[in-house]
């Protein structure tokens, strides 16, 4: 099956802890996003990359890091830097980065900070 | 910065009934036009989109939209909703701000449609 992967489904972490989200696709796209998802607020992009090795900075980047050193994976990492963290965070990947492309969601991680 | 409104929070029809959902953006040149939808459990998937050609755009469940350039609008319209078609929707916004395009969506705020049977 052709998709996009995010675990974990559910995840919970201490306050001033790092965690890393992951996210892999094996529908072969270059690009690939991070959104975060708040009630009332709709999506907001903290990263997209374009190819290997290559990411910028979206609308809400302070607090958020990622990497993509592999064509299928961009895992995202919330720092403690983050002043707001609890939210939905969706994954998604589109054939290029190109304005008329759909772009392709994962099923999401809800983060919980406690 | 381009923008996106949707004005309806919370839309609640019975059955049968006709469905239009409100999309307005704020960028004045060429746009790429979507409508995303996220069913209960399921992963956000594309609806519909327009970026070119006739206005009037097609797509699944018998959904429509229409890209109305003088009101700066993108509406969802459905003659006759289903119970299944309960949902969140979202409009997004793709400006094309630099010969190179702007990659960027920009979402609204999403619309909760509750079906009643």
């Amino acid at each position: 099956d052709g998709g996009i992967t995010q675990s974990p489904k559910y995840l919970f972490r201490k306050e001033g802890q790092n965690v890393t989200l992951s996210c892999e696709q094996n529908l072969n796209h270059d690009a690939m996003y991070w959104y975060r998802q708040d009630p009332g607020q709709g999506l907001r992009l903290i990263y997209y990359s374009q190819i290997v090795n290559d990411f910028q900075k979206g609308d809400i980047a302070e607090g958020y890091s990622v990497s993509r050193e592999k064509k299928e994976s961009f895992p995202l990492t919330v720092t403690s830097a983050q002043k707001n963290p609890t939210a939905f965070y969706l994954c998604a990947s589109g054939e290029e980065l190109r304005g008329t492309d759909t772009q392709y969601f994962g099923p999401g991680t809800r983060l919980t900070v406690l | 910065a381009q923008s996106v409104s949707q004005h309806n929070h919370h839309v609640i029809l019975s059955e049968a009934a006709s469905l239009e959902l409100g999309c307005n953006y704020s960028y004045g040149g060429t746009v790429n036009l979507f409508w995303y939808v996220q069913y209960p459990g399921q992963h956000l998937q594309l609806l519909l989109k327009y970026f070119s050609g006739d206005p009037l755009v097609k797509g699944i469940k018998g959904f429509e939209a229409e890209f109305i350039k003088s009101k700066f609008s993108f509406n969802l319209r459905k003659p006759s909703v289903q119970w299944s078609d309960t949902a969140e929707y979202f409009c997004a916004v793709n400006a094309l701000i630099s010969n190179f395009g702007n990659e960027k969506l920009t979402f609204g705020t999403g619309t909760r449609l509750t079906i009643i049977p």
